[in-house]
């Protein structure tokens, strides 16, 4: 079965610092993507980043970046120098590229992380 | 940009009464889906579509049901609300198996 594991509920942080957000994921399936929501309190899911499980390449936009480690099952996210406006619960979440001849692509998310950044 | 959106952000009703919660995609989507989020259970899917009239159960389908006779629309429904179906309800669409794009959310509370 597939399943996304986000072992930290809570992280708080001082602005400026950086923090790692982490996803271990489960699958059966030799392809596959791998995605971050980030949902802010205003309560709307906002896609960050999408990832095939072909392409290993670590990437970068801005202060986020992601590092995908098909040996570990793992496809973690970094926030540098955080600020305020990354306060929010982030999400994990992977999708079975072949699902159904239907193609649905149902996604499994994660529990999500809370994370505060305090000024 | 992708935009969905959802007919409510705050919904009040009372047990018994039949809810529709309305979704709408601007992006000809193929695959809507319906997802309700609760605390420390994180978002489950309740169901989803992946063309017009067609529709698959998700993980808590019981006490809903769904419509979806147009592409861009698709229609989550409580035929009796109960207390328990209190919660956050979140839409979402995508093409494929690509990123699925959601709506700001409907808060239903049940009395």
């Amino acid at each position: 079965a597939q399943k996304v594991t986000q072992a930290q509920t809570e992280i708080s942080v001082v602005e400026k610092e950086d923090v790692t957000l982490d996803c271990v994921y489960e699958t059966r399936d030799t392809t596959y993507y791998l995605f971050w929501y980030k949902q802010p309190p205003s309560g709307e899911l906002v896609f960050l980043i999408r990832r095939n499980s072909f392409d290993e390449q670590n990437e970068i936009s801005g202060r986020y970046s992601w590092n995908f480690q098909k040996s570990t099952s793992s496809f973690n996210f970094t926030i540098t120098a955080s600020q305020v406006v990354d306060s929010a619960v982030y999400f994990c979440a992977l999708s079975d590229l072949e699902v159904s001849s239907s193609n649905t692509g149902k996604l499994i998310f994660g529990q999500g992380t809370t994370l505060q950044v305090k000024p | 940009d992708v935009k969905v959106t959802q007919s409510s952000r705050y919904l009040v009703k009372r047990t018994g009464e039949k809810v529709f919660l309305e979704c709408v995609q601007d992006m000809d989507h193929e695959n809507m889906f319906w997802y309700r989020q609760d605390p420390g259970l994180g978002l489950r899917l309740i169901y989803f579509s992946y063309d017009v009239k067609m529709k698959e159960k998700g993980d808590i389908p019981e006490g809903y049901s769904v419509s979806r006779e147009k592409k861009e629309r698709f229609s989550l429904i409580l035929e009796s609300a109960s207390t328990n179906q209190t919660s956050m309800y979140l839409c979402a669409s995508s093409f494929r198996g690509y990123e699925q794009f959601f709506g700001p959310g409907t808060r239903l509370t049940v009395l």
